[in-house]
């Protein structure tokens, strides 16, 4: 079975600084999903970015890129200039290419919170 | 609004009673997924339907717990015989069939919290 673990329970930045929030996972499969979900205090989840195992370029959304190691089983979520609406808890989550395997598996979360 | 909407928000209950939550997905979506969410822990999938087909449950999903999606629409989780351990988050998720169609939408939740 695949596992997403997330070290850092919680993570502080200044805003307009960078943070780097760490995710690994593990699974015997070559082809996946990788994806970060943001989940604001008390709003729904949303997706943020996500990477397709077999691309190896890292997927960049505005302001939001992930550094995707497939070797080391990494996939960390870089936020360039943040700002003060990205407080929320973020998610890592694994979803297998496996035909008819539709779940995604959630790491623990980290919460972000940001400085002014 | 066009997202995916549950119903109700927070529902108090007393342990031993029965309870049912309301999931609509997004309008033209035909995958409809439950997880349920504890306390400073990320979602566990439950179960997933396709349509009105359930193809997928987790042993999570124990046999007080049953989830319908009678018309391939709107999709029901019922909780029998409630316990103190059902008191969680529950997130209803949608998304389409189409190729390329990964991304699955949340809904806002239903709290559960069982006296």
């Amino acid at each position: 079975a695949q596992t997403v673990t997330q070290s850092q329970p919680e993570m502080s930045v200044q805003e307009a600084e960078t943070v780097t929030l760490s995710c690994t996972y593990d699974t015997s499969e070559s082809d996946y999903y990788l994806f970060w979900y943001k989940q604001p205090p008390s709003r729904q989840m949303i997706l943020v970015i996500r990477q397709e195992a077999y691309k190896q370029q890292n997927a960049t959304e505005n302001r939001f890129s992930v550094n995707f190691q497939k070797a080391a089983k990494s996939f960390s979520l870089k936020i360039s200039d943040s700002q003060l609406g990205d407080a929320a808890m973020y998610f890592c989550a694994y979803r297998s290419e496996f035909q008819g395997a539709q779940k995604l598996v959630f790491g623990q979360g980290t919460r972000l919170t940001i400085n002014p | 609004d066009t997202g995916v909407s549950q119903d109700p928000r927070h529902k108090i209950t007393k342990r031993g009673q029965n309870v049912t939550f309301r999931c609509d997905p997004i309008s033209e979506h035909n995958r409809l997924y439950w997880y349920r969410q504890t306390l400073g822990q990320g979602p566990e999938f439950l179960t997933y339907f396709q349509n009105e087909a359930q193809l997928e449950k987790s042993r999570l999903l124990s046999d007080r717990f049953s989830a319908e999606r009678p018309k391939g629409s709107f999709s029901t989780l019922e909780i029998q015989r409630t316990e103190q351990g059902d008191s969680a988050m529950y997130l209803c998720a949608s998304s389409s069939g189409l190729a390329g169609g990964h991304e699955q939408f949340f809904g806002p939740g239903t709290r559960l919290t069982v006296l």
